[in-house]
């Protein structure tokens, strides 16, 4: 089983507060990843991360910044949420590296919601 | 742009069939092809992974096969059973460029297996 963990599992806060949702993996892998994803849609990459100090945009547009201090840490913070980042937000992880890419393993997911 | 489709979108089926999901996707130069299952409010679970050399994967009940030339997956999955409801779901990875890390996802096919 992957050891990747998201805190919190829920959270309900109100518009403009400032949020950090926590990841973090025991597993050693370089390549971090934040995804997003609303009800019965797709999943979109919004954030990723090869490595400590590296961090690069995904596909789907987000108002949210990420940070890689620490290989195993790879918190996701939105300075002032609207109703509008209401979903579902899932990291991943993967190796890579100098051979071919591996599974992307993920963790449980935070399910935000903005009133 | 590489597109994702899964087909259909919802399954029923009584336990004990035999059932296969299907995946296309519209760029075949890909590295690998992932196929997860998620259930509800959760994170998602690796069932297998294949690799573009490969044809077919195997899982316990689980088989799945790959035609890169013709842009398709299939995940079989045999004697379903209730534990098997979930939505699942396929991935592909871009063989090179810029972004190869990154997952493009289908929708998912939702599936409920009766007792």
């Amino acid at each position: 089983e992957a050891d990747i963990y998201q805190t919190p599992r829920y959270l309900v806060i109100g518009t403009g507060k400032k949020i950090t949702l926590e990841c973090s993996q025991t597993m050693g892998h370089d390549k971090m990843y934040w995804y997003q994803q609303d009800p019965g849609m797709e999943l979109h990459l919004i954030h990723y991360s090869y490595g400590v100090n590296s961090t690069e945009k995904g596909d789907l547009s987000s108002e949210s910044t990420v940070s890689r201090i620490r290989t195993e840490h790879f918190p996701l913070t939105l300075e002032s949420a609207r109703p509008s980042h209401t979903s579902q937000y899932l990291c991943a992880s993967s190796e890579g590296g100098g051979g071919p890419p591996y599974e992307q393993y993920f963790g449980p997911g935070t399910r935000l919601t903005v009133t | 742009k590489q597109e994702v489709t899964q087909i259909p979108a919802a399954l029923s089926v009584p336990e004990g069939e035999n059932l296969v999901l299907n995946c296309s996707f519209t760029d075949s130069a890909i590295y690998n092809l992932q196929w997860f299952r998620q259930d509800p409010g959760k994170g998602l679970t690796s069932l297998l992974l294949i690799q573009s050399s490969q044809r077919e994967q195997t899982s316990g009940r689980l088989n799945a096969s790959l035609d890169k030339s013709s842009g398709r997956s299939t995940l079989y999955i045999a004697a379903s059973q209730p534990g098997d409801s979930a939505t699942y779901l396929c991935a592909v990875r871009p063989r090179s460029g810029a972004g190869s890390y990154q997952l493009t996802f289908g929708k998912g096919t939702k599936l409920s297996v009766i007792p």
